[in-house]
């Protein structure tokens, strides 16, 4: 069964500074999607970024990049610059068929 | 943008009754998607309809069902709510089904 993990349930970072939050699957695709989805206290999710896995290149969208390592199926998710409004949950997904299958989450907690 | 939109963000019943969740999408979406999320379980899928009138079993179907009738609507029943269904709901689309989900703000159902 195809399984995404997050072995981080929680993390903290200091406002301003840089934090990396992990995650690996397993699949026996070839192309497929990856994703980090952001659920903040307000409960609504949103999608932080998406990669394609027959693109090399690592998806970047202003202060979250992603470390896409395809061959060790490792997907983290970096985020520059903390700030307040970064504390959320943060959940690592990938597709499977028709599905998407998510972790289990990584709360994240922003230290002022 | 998409928008999704769910008839509850709190509801409570009472063990037996009959209950419905509803969700719906703005942007003419084929595929939506029902999750309940459950503290250290992350989003597991309940069920996920790709047409009018078809519907596909996720990874936790019992004691559910659903009905979607219009494309934008995509309706959860629990047919006799029972107290471990007390959890939260998520309502998603997606235009296609390997891709981005687009979620709702959620329903906290409580069962007494």
């Amino acid at each position: 069964a195809q399984t995404v993990t997050q072995s981080q349930p929680e993390m903290s970072v200091q406002e301003a500074e840089t934090v990396t939050l992990s995650c690996t699957y397993d699949t026996s695709e070839s192309d497929y999607y990856l994703f980090w989805y952001k659920q903040p206290p307000s409960r609504q999710m949103i999608l932080v970024i998406r990669q394609e896995a027959y693109k090399q290149q690592n998806a970047t969208e202003n202060r979250f990049s992603v470390n896409f390592q395809k061959a060790a199926k490792s997907f983290s998710l970096k985020i520059s610059d903390s700030q307040l409004g970064d504390a959320a949950m943060y959940f690592c997904a990938q597709n499977r068929d028709d599905k998407i299958i998510f972790g289990k989450g990584t709360r994240l907690h922003i230290l002022p | 943008d998409v928008k999704v939109t769910q008839s509850s963000r709190y509801l409570v019943k009472r063990t037996g009754e009959k209950v419905f969740l509803e969700c719906v999408q703005d942007m003419d979406h084929e595929n939506m998607f029902w999750y309940r999320q459950d503290p250290g379980l992350g989003l597991r899928l309940i069920y996920f309809s790709y047409d009018v009138k078809m519907k596909e079993k996720g990874d936790i179907p019992e004691g559910y069902s659903v009905s979607r009738e219009k494309k934008e609507r995509f309706s959860l029943i629990l047919e006799s709510a029972s107290t471990n269904q007390t959890s939260m709901y998520l309502c998603a689309s997606s235009l296609f089904s390997r891709d981005t989900q687009y979620f709702g703000p959620g329903t906290r159902l409580t069962v007494l």
